[in-house]
């Protein structure tokens, strides 16, 4: 069956502009995540979802970040005013449930801010 | 809070056995995982460790210890395709994230 896409996979952006990147659960899955991947380094927490609602948004690095997932599916991380730093690996993964043990992750959109 | 420790790199020879180690510390512990990365790839699930001891599937074993705060990932027979990095993660009792570490860069020579 289909994995969790995201899209788009590369995005190239001003400083100071605003993006949004977008992640496709496995069909079903009602926990959603997203994490940040920089270069050399483990992906790191930045919000998770059940269902509708941001259950644990403690990882977002400030209010620049934000995420929605208005149906129980799709979901769309938003940055405002990015900055250089907000260079990386965008990576969402799923999961069955929020208790299950494995996470399903996508294969990342790649933020570059010039 | 966590904090996770491995390796930066290794490196071995095809063929052979390498054991990768993880040191955690947390505030809670619901289980440890290991996944695998090639470059440029999403990470895929190798292993999850809950109680102790040893997990083993097929070339690749993953051990716990909970009272050590250890782990590690055991790969066998060496392939060329195994050149990957390999995170461990921890998820605590209080959320259902995982907390990386920064990963352990694999390269296997012929």
């Amino acid at each position: 069956g289909a994995g969790v896409s995201q899209t788009p996979s590369n995005k190239v952006t001003e400083k100071g502009k605003y993006v949004e990147l977008r992640c496709d659960p496995i069909s079903g899955h009602t926990a959603l995540y997203w994490y940040r991947q920089s270069l050399g380094q483990g992906p790191e927490f930045l919000i998770y979802f059940q269902g509708t609602g941001a259950a644990d948004d403690s990882g977002l690095p400030n209010d620049r970040f934000f995420a929605v997932r208005p149906e129980g599916s799709v979901s769309t991380l938003k940055i405002q005013r990015t900055e250089r730093g907000d260079s990386a690996v965008y990576l969402c993964a799923s999961s069955p449930q929020g208790y299950s043990y494995e996470q399903y992750f996508g294969p990342g959109t790649r933020l570059t801010v010039t | 809070g966590q904090n996770i420790d491995q390796p930066t790199e290794m490196t071995a020879t095809e063929g052979a056995i390498v054991q990768i180690n993880c040191t955690y510390q947390t505030s809670g512990f619901n289980g440890l995982f290991w996944y695998q990365q090639h470059a440029g790839e999403a990470p895929t699930f190798l292993s999850y460790n809950v109680l102790d001891g040893l997990e083993e599937k097929g070339r690749f074993s993953s051990f716990l210890s909970r009272s050590k705060g250890y782990s590690y990932l055991l790969l066998k027979e060496l392939q060329m395709k195994d050149s990957a990095s390999y995170l461990c993660a921890v998820k605590d009792n209080a959320g259902n994230m995982l907390t990386f570490g920064g990963g352990t860069r694999l390269m296997v020579k012929p």
